[in-house]
């Protein structure tokens, strides 16, 4: 079956550190992937997608993600965290063996201390 | 705001009631998917449902749960007799179509507590 593991479910970071949460998972074919963020309270945001070209996409607030096809994972970081990137973060699978459905990850909960 | 829009944001009931999520899509996407999320756990992908047809319902419980999107209106996710279980986030989202790099836009979400 279709699956997105995401390594950490709680991270904590001081602000200006920097970030880097896992995601991996498993398909066949050619996948879409995604990296959605949470805010408490709010609805899910797309912060990146990737399909195609460059395996490095870079998303809104400074955030990136890198394609690494051999390793099957889609790893999101930022170089420096701010105390308004508190919030959870969701890795995304669309396309390959799994078809239309887009298969999220279980979530990462980022807490950044000011 | 959210171009989709769930509602009731917040939903009590007691066990044995029925509950009714409703979900507006954004304007010009004809795809609906539902999602429920509990806690510490990521987003379960329930249905999938385009205009008066559902395309794909593999995430649904077999009993008690149902859902439509009918040609006029929102898209409806029934919940019959809850149980205590049911207590969760439920999501909605929405897409243009199925192509693979089009994202899903999410709403607000309906947290439904169950008493």
């Amino acid at each position: 079956a279709q699956s997105v593991s995401q390594h950490n479910h709680h991270v904590i970071l001081s602000e200006a550190a920097s970030l880097e949460l896992g995601c991996n998972y498993s398909y066949g074919g050619t996948v879409n992937l995604f990296w959605y963020v949470q805010y408490p309270g709010q609805h899910l945001q797309l912060l990146l997608k990737y399909f195609s070209g460059d395996p490095l996409v870079k998303g809104i607030k400074g955030f990136e993600a890198e394609f690494i096809k051999s390793k099957f994972s889609f790893n999101l970081r930022k170089p420096s965290v701010q105390w308004s990137d508190t919030a959870e973060y969701f890795c995304a699978v669309k396309g390959g063996t799994g078809g239309f459905k887009t298969i999220f990850g279980a979530g990462t909960r980022l807490f950044v201390k000011a | 705001n959210a171009g989709v829009m769930q509602n009731p944001r917040h939903l009590v009931r007691r066990r044995g009631q029925e509950a009714r999520l409703r979900c507006s899509p954004m304007k010009g996407h004809s795809h609906v998917y539902w999602y429920r999320q509990l806690p510490e756990e990521g987003l379960k992908f329930m249905v999938y449902l385009q205009k008066e047809n559902i395309i794909d319902e593999s995430g649904m419980p077999k009993e008690r749960f149902s859902a439509e999107f009918p040609k006029e209106g929102p898209s409806i996710l029934r919940i019959q007799q809850v149980v205590r279980g049911d207590s969760a986030a439920y999501f909605c989202a929405s897409s243009p179509n199925t192509d693979g790099n089009q994202p899903q836009h999410f709403g607000d979400g309906t947290r439904l507590s169950i008493l």
